[in-house]
């Protein structure tokens, strides 16, 4: 079956680390997303990319990185300029440009210990 | 600039009574609107969508939406509530200047009662 996988699905980072979530997907959709959930915030946008090598900045860019060498994958950094990094990360794809929604992984916890 | 509202953090409702999780919108030109619904712990669901057309929607799980261009609303409903229907319900609207980015409201924590 198609669908989004995204590991780990709990992750500690030491105050100073990077780390790094990984976000698979085989449905061969063309723009990924990731969001970061907070509670009582929703959902805000970091970072997307519509194709391969190419992505742009969301509405909470700072502190994450991304790539996208490959139309399956798109990791997101989160580096240690983060400096809120405990949170819930969303992982998403879709065919840009039409109406349809999103397709969403399960989400990785991560805490700073 | 576009902006997606949920007034209520949670709505409160017993096993059989209808359940209306709110959304306000607001957006330049024709709006493209989303439900999606998200258990503890996982990614979300789509239930819904609004392009155009009828203004009501039919999605997953028994669940409907109102669209209401004068009231740039658009209400989930579902007529007779179920203990399993109790998570977080997200309401999304698509982004003026974008092909596909959503922009989500706060959620609403929707509890339903035995």
């Amino acid at each position: 079956d198609g669908g989004i996988t995204q590991s780990p699905k709990y992750l500690f980072r030491k105050e100073g680390q990077n780390v790094t979530l990984s976000c698979e997907q085989n449905l061969n959709h063309d723009a990924m997303y990731w969001y970061r959930q907070d509670p009582g915030q929703g959902l805000r946008l970091i970072y997307y990319s519509q194709i391969v090598n190419d992505f742009q900045k969301g509405d909470i860019a700072e502190g994450y990185s991304v790539s996208r060498e490959k139309k399956e994958s798109f990791p997101l950094t989160v580096t240690s300029a983060q400096k809120n990094p405990t949170a819930f990360y969303l992982c998403a794809s879709s065919i840009p440009g039409q109406g349809g929604g999103y397709t969403f992984g399960s989400g990785t916890r991560l805490t700073v210990v | 600039a576009q902006s997606v509202a949920q007034p209520e953090d949670q709505v409160n409702v017993a096993e059989g009574n209808p359940l209306t999780v709110k959304c306000t919108y607001s957006v330049s030109g024709n709006p493209y609107l989303f439900w999606y619904v998200q258990y503890p712990n996982r990614g979300l669901q789509f239930l819904l969508k609004y392009i155009t057309g009828d203004n009501l929607v039919k999605g997953s799980y028994g669940f409907e939406a109102e669209f209401n261009k004068s009231q740039t609303s658009f209400h989930l409903k579902k007529p007779s509530a179920l203990v399993s229907d109790s998570a977080l319900y997200f309401c999304a609207v698509r982004y003026t200047d974008s092909w596909g980015k959503l922009q989500f409201g706060a959620g609403t924590q929707v509890v339903v009662t035995p």
